[in-house]
């Protein structure tokens, strides 16, 4: 079946830091989503992508759809402590379009 | 808009009691979803629905069983529970895939412990 990797696991950054992390897949996706989830609380989202090659922005929070379509990344620049959660990548993938998530990418942000 | 809402927050049960969690959701979305999510593995899909009527297996399926009754809500059954579905269980929901565009919406958590 497909398979997301996503990287790091876990990260420690100072507060104004800036992060990176990234999903790989078996497979070609047709969409990326990236997911924050705060501690006791479902995932939301933060950033949609739907073309190879799309460059998106929220705020801080840069992701983009690799142009192989198997990759995307997340980038969140000058890091604050509220930006402390996990974060999830999900690709959609499978017959019926079930999105496939990451293991997450845990963030933890040092005043 | 609540978006989506889900019935217990916790739970607490003994082995082979039953039990049936609720989710609501007030998008008018077709789609709906129920993951679990356990330490170390991320979000796993347990069935799901594509309307009211229907429902379909997931990845991890076995020992659960799932109502769509209505469009807004989605039920998730455990006939006699397990310690291995100690968990925290979410639902969410999603507007029709047809156009590719599929951001699923999360419920807050059911945070479900067998004994």
């Amino acid at each position: 079946g497909q398979q997301l990797n996503q990287s790091p696991q876990s990260m420690f950054i100072q507060e104004g830091e800036d992060v990176s992390m990234n999903c790989t897949s078996s497979s070609i996706f047709n969409t990326w989503l990236w997911y924050k989830q705060d501690p006791g609380e479902g995932p939301v989202l933060l950033i949609a992508l739907y073309k190879a090659g799309e460059l998106t922005s929220n705020g801080r929070l840069t992701a983009q759809f690799g142009i192989t379509r198997k990759d995307s990344f997340l980038n969140i620049s000058a890091s604050i402590p509220s930006d402390v959660g996990i974060y999830f990548c999900a690709g959609r993938g499978g017959s019926q379009g079930n999105l496939i998530f990451g293991k997450g990418t845990k963030l933890s942000v040092k005043p | 808009n609540a978006g989506v809402t889900q019935t217990p927050k916790f739970r607490v049960l003994k082995t082979g009691q039953s039990m049936t969690l609720l989710c609501a959701q007030d998008m008018n979305h077709e789609y709906m979803y129920w993951y679990r999510q356990d330490p170390g593995m991320g979000l796993r899909l347990i069935h799901y629905s594509v309307g009211e009527g229907t429902t379909a297996k997931g990845e991890v399926p076995d020992g659960y069983n799932v109502s769509r009754l209505k469009k807004q809500n989605f039920l998730l059954g455990l006939e006699s529970a397990a310690p291995s579905q100690t968990s925290v269980y979410f639902c969410a929901s999603s507007y029709y895939v047809g156009t590719a565009y599929n951001e699923q919406f999360f419920g807050p958590g059911t945070r479900l412990t067998v004994l």
